[in-house]
């Protein structure tokens, strides 16, 4: 596609739940990183995946939160056992080179909003 | 880890003035210093970016300024318009991950 495509836009679940976030890069953007934003804060770095090395998942608040890329595809990014504190813009960027050596392509995120 | 402040919050100008913004990073070792634009509701967008092994950058009305002694780096819009603004991020990184600061709210006064 033209650009960093995420889905759903907007979410709404109940405390306890579990909610799938999907993210679709540009293509042929070997890395891929999602980050959270909550209101009126800065990017908060979560995960970051480059080709087929392992993820770095230093940046994941709890073991409530997972993710996966298969090759340089889709991610999911899954958060189980939704907290109120959760809540935020989940915001996936792709960039064509490895590392931060080229310019990080955001989607438009996805609004989580845990009652 | 690296730590990334930014500074003003929020910023207000007369069409036409200059605005800046300022960052400042405790790691040594990073040496990417990019600039995002976030519009409400889009995610952010990269306006510019320097790295360690240059003083300054300009792109038409905007130019970034980094001092790796002191470790900070500046943004600077010149002759603003109100399609300026915006909330924008500075960050810092190396290979690994970016550190984004907290962002500063550009309001444009026409």
């Amino acid at each position: 596609g033209a650009g960093v495509s995420q889905s759903p836009s907007n979410k709404v679940t109940e405390k306890g739940k579990d909610v799938e976030l999907r993210c679709d890069p540009i293509s042929g953007h070997t890395a891929l990183y999602w980050y959270r934003q909550r209101l009126g804060q800065g990017l908060e770095f979560l995960i970051y995946f480059q080709g087929n090395s392992a993820p770095d998942k230093s940046g994941l608040p709890s073991d409530r939160f997972s993710a996966e890329r298969t090759g340089e595809s889709v991610s999911t990014l899954t958060i189980q056992r939704t907290q109120q504190e959760d809540s935020a813009v989940y915001l996936c960027a792709s960039s064509y080179l490895p590392g931060f050596s080229g310019e990080l392509f955001f989607g438009e995120g996805s609004r989580l909003t845990v009652l | 880890g690296e730590n990334v402040e930014q500074h003003p919050s929020t910023l207000s100008v007369q069409e036409g003035d200059s605005a800046v913004i300022k960052c400042t990073y405790s790691d040594s070792a990073s040496n990417y210093f990019p600039w995002y634009k976030q519009e409400l509701g889009k995610g952010p967008q990269l306006i510019i970016d320097i790295r360690s092994n240059v003083g300054e950058k300009k792109d038409q009305r905007i130019a970034v300024t980094l001092n790796k002694t002191a470790k900070h780096f500046s943004l600077h819009i010149t002759e603003t318009q109100p399609e300026d603004s915006a909330v924008y991020f500075c960050a810092a990184g190396d290979t690994g991950q970016l550190t984004f600061g907290s962002g500063t709210q550009l309001t444009v006064l026409p």
